[in-house]
């Protein structure tokens, strides 16, 4: 079965420095996998998303995750955080029949 | 704004009782997944239908149950429900027959058991 594992349930980093949020996948042939953003009492925001090619993706609000097939690590970066990133994050790896997600990893970023 | 729609947006009911919640994925998206988010349990996989018909089924109790209609929105029944079935119910949309295609996910419903 399919499945990604955030290691770290809270991250905190000042405003203005990079962060970066951890995931780690298992799966069985090409892995598909996302990134989503929850804010308060909000639905999930999709940001990006790796399916092939290149191993840097580029997504939504300056976010960008690195792939990397020898870690088995689809870790979500940015240059330099905002205090409005604060959110709960997820990984997430996706076949035809489902997608399953990471147990979500809080970001507080502090003024 | 994601183009699905879900409600109600908050339900309070009584143990024991029975509701129903209701989704309308985006325009054109064929599938529909049910995900439960608690506080400790993060967010569960309950069922996911394609156009009208079971595709898969994750972490559903049996007290649940699901279905998509032609015009392919979608209902998820709760019954018998217990305290620990208070949780935010997730509805989510995506391209038809395609493993990499983000979901598109709706407000909640946000459901408390009494």
């Amino acid at each position: 079965a399919q499945s990604v594992a955030q290691p770290e349930d809270q991250v905190n980093v000042a405003e203005g420095n990079p962060l970066t949020v951890k995931c780690t996948y298992s799966v069985s042939g090409n892995p598909y996998l996302f990134w989503y953003v929850q804010y308060p009492n909000r639905g999930l925001q999709f940001l990006l998303k790796y399916i092939t090619g290149d191993n840097l993706v580029k997504g939504s609000y300056g976010f960008e995750a690195e792939f990397n097939k020898s870690q088995t690590s689809f870790h979500l970066k940015k240059p330099s955080a905002l205090v409005s990133d604060s959110a709960l994050y997820f990984c997430a790896v996706r076949d035809l029949n489902d997608m399953r997600f990471g147990a979500g990893t809080r970001l507080t970023v502090k003024p | 704004d994601s183009g699905v729609t879900q409600t109600p947006k908050h339900l309070i009911t009584a143990t024991g009782q029975r509701v129903t919640l209701r989704c309308s994925p985006r325009s054109g998206d064929l599938s529909v997944y049910w995900y439960q988010q608690s506080l400790d349990q993060g967010l569960q996989f309950l069922i996911h239908y394609y156009n009208g018909e079971e595709r898969a089924k994750g972490n559903i109790l049996e007290r649940f149950s699901a279905q998509q209609f032609p015009d392919l929105h979608s209902e998820l029944n709760l019954s018998s429900l217990e305290l620990g079935d208070s949780a935010l119910y997730f509805c989510a949309s995506g391209l038809s027959g395609r493993a990499t295609g983000e979901l598109f996910f709706g407000e909640g419903s946000r459901l408390t058991v009494l």
